[in-house]
């Protein structure tokens, strides 16, 4: 079946101690991308991956970092996590230009 | 990308057709249209998409006015699990290479009465 799956689904953190949130597709899909959801502001993109060894900034990348090793993995990384990134996470992918983009089940993330 | 405008909510029973509508008058000649939407507690899934003319799938059909300042989702037959916020997004699929952005506005929250 074809999907995207994040982990995990829900974490409960600490102000400063750094995490991943692991995003994987089974499509073999060129580009990935995450977006955070807060209430009111919609998804914004964070960064995004056109292929292996390629990332861009998206509209809101302070505070994460991303890498892009493998085709099938893009995991988002908090060195140091702060409140105001308490969200509701998505990893999106797709196969090429204008194709629809498959998401994940999301990250809820709470930072304390 | 330019801007689309759709009602906050709307109702439907079950079982008849919905018409999700959204106005998208700024809209560029290279603007695709797509529908995505979000079911509660999951991640936004894609509907269908379209640039001129009408286009159906085994979701939904879109149509676009022949101006294309508006379209219109079409569900043709509601069913409960159709209730879930719908976002109609512009996209310039031609210059912005690289890029799979989607821009999500607040989209229409659709409630389907039993």
């Amino acid at each position: 079946e074809a999907q995207v799956t994040q982990n995990p689904r829900y974490l409960i953190t600490v102000t400063g101690k750094k995490l991943t949130v692991t995003c994987s597709q089974n499509m073999n899909h060129e580009y990935m991308s995450w977006y955070r959801q807060d209430p009111g502001l919609g998804l914004r993109q964070i960064y995004y991956s056109m292929n292996v060894e390629v990332t861009d900034k998206g509209d809101v990348p302070e505070g994460y970092k991303v890498s892009r090793k493998e085709k099938r993995n893009f995991p988002l990384i908090l060195e140091s996590p702060s409140p105001n990134q308490t969200s509701l996470y998505f990893c999106a992918s797709s196969s090429q230009q204008g194709n629809e983009q498959y998401f994940g089940p999301g990250t809820r993330l709470t930072v304390t | 990308d330019a801007k689309t405008t759709q009602p906050n909510s709307m109702e439907s029973n079950e079982e008849e057709p919905v018409h999700l509508p959204c106005n998208h008058s700024t809209i560029s000649g290279t603007d695709y249209i797509h529908w995505y939407r979000q079911l509660p507690s999951q991640g936004p899934e894609y509907v269908i998409h379209g640039l001129t003319s009408n286009v159906n799938n085994r979701m939904a059909s879109l149509a676009i006015a022949e101006d294309r300042k508006s379209s219109t989702l079409i569900l043709h037959r509601a069913t409960l699990r159709d209730a879930a916020v719908y976002y109609c997004i512009l996209r310039d699929d031609w210059t912005n290479f690289g890029n799979e952005k989607l821009t999500f506005g607040t989209g229409t929250r659709l409630t389907i009465i039993p």
